[in-house]
């Protein structure tokens, strides 16, 4: 089946940093990669996507690269700020003419801190 | 303003209680969706709705129910055969698939057993 693996948390880091969230998935076909965000005490909000190999997805600052190769969407951002401060997941959507495009696949969250 | 509305925001449950869980969106999405979290699990698929009328089962239906009879609600029941509903429950719809429209989430309801 589909599955999503990211790196464990918490993830603390001083503000203008760079950020790494590493992301690697299974699934077959060719499906859709997203990152979406959870700030403290609210639903998620999705922050970027790709839909296929090699698209980079950006928005806010972050970017993830479609990886085929290595199964893989690292999210990244060049210098983070104390707002950045949430819980980050990654998702897959299976390719859109297979069974199952409705049901999304998340990892399990990685929690970022940044601190002043 | 658009949106997606869970209530209420904290719920207790009885042993052998089935409580129901709302959720309202006026985003005139046809699809709808709830998740489970857990902490250090992610996010669990229960239950989606394409479309009204119409609903299927996730990964974790066991000891759930919805309904979706009409476009703006899917409200979800936790049943007495869930052994352990303690969780954060997360309401969500779309346009469309996931593939090409974004999930838009609700706030959430804190599920706790007495």
């Amino acid at each position: 089946g589909n599955s999503v693996t990211q790196m464990e948390g918490p993830v603390t880091l001083s503000e203008e940093a760079f950020l790494t969230i590493n992301c690697t998935y299974t699934a077959t076909g060719y499906p859709s990669l997203f990152w979406y965000v959870q700030y403290p005490g609210e639903g998620l909000q999705l922050l970027l996507k790709a839909t296929k190999a090699d698209d980079k997805g950006s928005n806010k600052g972050f970017e993830a690269t479609y990886r085929k190769e290595t199964t893989s969407f690292h999210l990244e951002k060049g210098s983070v700020q104390v707002s950045d401060s949430a819980v980050y997941f990654c998702a897959l959507s299976p390719s859109p003419l297979g069974a199952g495009s409705y049901q999304l696949t998340f990892g399990k969250g990685t929690k970022l801190s940044v601190i002043p | 303003d658009g949106g997606i509305t869970q209530s209420p925001k904290y719920l207790f449950r009885k042993e052998g209680q089935n409580v129901t869980l709302s959720c309202e969106q006026n985003l005139n999405h046809d699809a709808m969706y709830w998740y489970r979290q857990d902490p250090g699990q992610g996010l669990r698929l229960i239950y989606y709705s394409q479309i009204v009328n119409d609903f299927q089962k996730g990964d974790i239906a066991e000891g759930y129910s919805v309904s979706r009879e009409k476009k703006e609600s899917f409200p979800l029941t936790v049943t007495s055969a869930q052994k352990n509903p303690t969780a954060f429950y997360l309401c969500a719809s779309s346009r469309g698939s996931p593939t090409n429209e974004k999930l838009f989430f609700g706030s959430g309801t804190q599920l706790s057993v007495l």
